[in-house]
């Protein structure tokens, strides 16, 4: 059983669209996160949620919008995507604030 | 200067030797050393976690902290080629909900 998945896997689109990244963890954790991994590798935090609350919004386009709809599951959902947004994105969760276990990653292209 | 600096790589070296990774950074309030393996498209995977200053040892992984230096170093004894991957630092100064800073990560190439 995967701790920390994602779906998809892969994503690619057109500029303009409007597409959302599923994660779900089995892990009981109170705290998921979003991850966004550009083209050299940094790992740069985007979202956290604890408890289905957000508690971290770091500067992120409001394009970019995080749900929790119980604390098992983050999704994001983005609109008008850009080319600028192709990465890959990774969802984590940890049960205090301090170890994260991560998924698999979605990898997103923009076309 | 960034929070945490993290050398690149590629680090290329034959199995066997021993690897030595590292960072520095510049915040004196983080106190969780974590390091993160990732293999090639898959997701950072701990390895080793330390909290405050001092060493760790897992198998053939060493994780040591040096809070006075801002220093921290993960050990591989024995490499093998299934160690190659990138190995990403990340701390946190673990008060309220604090996040995770990562380097970016040094890419480690053991070959056969």
């Amino acid at each position: 059983d995967t701790a920390v998945s994602q779906t998809p896997k892969y994503l690619v689109t057109q500029m303009g669209n409007d597409k959302s990244i599923k994660c779900e963890q089995n892990l009981g954790h109170d705290t998921m996160y979003w991850y966004k991994q550009d083209s050299k590798k940094f790992l740069k935090i985007m979202f956290s949620y604890n408890n289905k609350e957000l508690i971290i919004n770091e500067t992120v386009p409001n394009r970019f919008s995080p749900k929790s709809p119980d604390k098992a599951h983050l999704n994001l959902h983005i609109n008008s995507l850009e080319l600028g947004d192709s990465a890959v994105y990774f969802c984590a969760s940890s049960e205090g604030k301090n170890i994260q276990y991560f998924g698999a990653g979605t990898r997103l292209s923009v076309l | 200067q960034k929070e945490v600096e993290q050398d690149p790589g590629p680090l290329s070296v034959p199995e066997g030797a021993i690897v030595s990774l590292n960072c520095t950074y510049s915040n004196s309030a983080f106190q969780y050393f974590m390091w993160y393996r990732q293999y090639s498209r898959k997701g950072p995977e701990l390895l080793m976690y330390t909290y405050s200053s001092g060493n760790k040892e897992d198998g053939r992984f060493t994780a040591q902290v040096d809070k006075s230096s801002k220093y921290i170093s993960l050990f591989i004894r024995d490499s093998q080629p299934s160690d190659s991957a990138t190995y990403l630092c990340a701390m946190s100064a673990g008060s309220g909900y604090s996040t995770l800073t990562f380097g970016k990560g040094t890419m480690l190439l053991v070959s056969p």
